[in-house]
């Protein structure tokens, strides 16, 4: 019953390429959210959205930049790939209002940049 | 803004014994405090959770305790087996926004 799906496991691209990482949700949640998790650093958050066509900044946003088109879809893009951005990257999506709080995470996205 | 802590930054226990990762935050609005388990190569998944009008929370072998006062909260896990070992986040959320999490405690639960 997987509810957040990232598109890719795993992805190997070239510094400098333009890349996409793609994230749904089937849960009909407003908030979504974009990690980088790395060895000893834990989560950081990257950028969220509260709602379609909104987006906000997290602690590392920059070299990335989002797209919330369609409430269930949330993309990453990394617009000229750097290898300091090798990582795994995990999706999110939380309800805006309700008592369930908990994140429900993405299978994660485990990018290379040779 | 809001800094969350998180220690030790791992742990090794012998099967059977008890576990205690320790997290301190710094915003007293904080009032939402998730734990997450991520096994290898596996998403992060809640475990338990605590919100701060209660003190302690229990589920099985696991329970978390919260101490508003001192901001920190604490997770417990009894008669570890082989299957909890894994790394383990807490965060600190306001009614369920910003969520900050800590770096994580990578457990090793030795047979």
């Amino acid at each position: 019953d997987v509810k957040v799906t990232q598109s890719s496991r795993y992805l190997v691209k070239r510094t400098g390429e333009k890349v996409f990482l793609e994230c749904v949700q089937d849960m009909d949640h407003e908030n979504m959210f974009w990690y980088r998790q790395d060895p000893g650093l834990g989560l950081r958050l990257i950028y969220f959205s509260y709602d379609v066509k909104m987006k906000e900044k997290g602690d590392i946003p920059e070299g990335y930049s989002v797209s919330r088109e369609k409430k269930e879809r949330f993309s990453l893009i990394l617009e000229s790939a750097s290898t300091n951005q090798t990582s795994m990257y995990l999706c999110a999506s939380t309800p805006l209002i309700g008592l369930n709080y908990g994140y429900t995470f993405g299978s994660g996205t485990r990018l290379t940049v040779v | 803004g809001e800094n969350v802590e998180q220690h030790p930054s791992t742990l090794s226990v012998q099967e059977g014994d008890s576990a205690v990762i320790k997290c301190t935050y710094s915003d007293s609005a904080s009032n939402y405090f998730p734990w997450y388990k991520q096994e290898l190569g596996k998403r992060p998944q809640l475990i338990i959770d605590i919100r701060s009008n209660v003190g302690e929370k229990k589920d099985q072998r696991i329970a978390v305790t919260l101490n508003k006062t001192a901001k920190h909260f604490s997770l417990h896990i009894t008669e570890t087996q082989p299957e909890d070992s894994a790394v383990y986040f807490c965060a600190a959320s306001t009614y369920g926004q910003n969520f900050v999490f800590g770096p994580g405690t990578r457990l090793s639960v030795l047979p």
